[in-house]
């Protein structure tokens, strides 16, 4: 059964401490891709990766890591220095094919709160 | 910089009625684009998609969009919703030329009503 799979689904954290949301995809995509979804803002990118040790900071990745050591996964830390933590993040997938991309898949969400 | 702005962010209709919902765009070179659906409780998934061609494009569930180039749009139409239509609504676009990212706009939540 390929797809994009996002664990865990809810994550509770306390501010200042560093969180870590797994993204893996079955689906042999080059290109994984993390957004921040918050209500009324629609979906900003944060990072992206077009193939695996090399990645990209995407409009909003202040507070964010990443890395790509394996084509199936994109694990995405959040770092106590993102100002505003809490939200739903989705993590996506396409295919890339001589440097054009197909339509991204996206996995279930985590969401995270940061009291 | 490119930007998508969705004009409608809440619409409610009632069943059988005909939906249009607005999407602009703001960039000067070719583009990818995209309408996606989050249905309540599941994954955001791709209604239909524009990368070349007949500018006017079907999807799935009866949903079509038409890509205008002169007016820098990309609407989302559908002749007669149904109740199982209620979800967010995302219009996308991605810049030609790489696996960049998407921008998306700020969605359009659209309830029907029985």
């Amino acid at each position: 059964d390929g797809g994009i799979t996002q664990s865990p689904k809810y994550l509770f954290r306390k501010e200042g401490q560093n969180v870590t949301l797994s993204c893996e995809q079955n689906l042999n995509h080059d290109a994984m891709y993390w957004y921040r979804q918050d209500p009324g803002q629609g979906l900003r990118l944060i990072y992206y990766s077009q193939i695996v040790n090399d990645f990209q900071k995407g409009d909003i990745a202040e507070g964010y890591s990443v890395s790509r050591e394996k084509k199936e996964s994109f694990p995405l830390t959040v770092t106590s220095a993102q100002k505003n933590p809490t939200a739903f993040y989705l993590c996506a997938s396409s295919m890339v094919w001589d440097r054009l991309t197909y339509e991204q898949y996206f996995g279930p969400g985590t969401r995270l709160t940061v009291t | 910089a490119q930007s998508v702005s969705q004009h409608n962010h809440h619409v409610i209709l009632s069943e059988a009625a005909s939906l249009e919902l607005g999407c602009n765009y703001s960039y000067g070179g070719t583009v990818n684009l995209f309408w996606y659906v989050q249905y309540p409780g599941q994954h955001l998934q791709l209604l239909l998609k524009y990368f070349s061609g007949d500018p006017l494009v079907k999807g799935i569930k009866g949903f079509e969009a038409e890509f205008i180039k002169s007016k820098f749009s990309f609407n989302l139409r559908k002749p007669s919703v149904q109740w199982s239509d209620t979800a967010e609504y995302f219009c996308a676009l991605e810049s030609g030329g790489g696996a960049d990212g998407l921008t998306f706009g700020k969605g359009t939540h659209l309830i029907i009503q029985p």
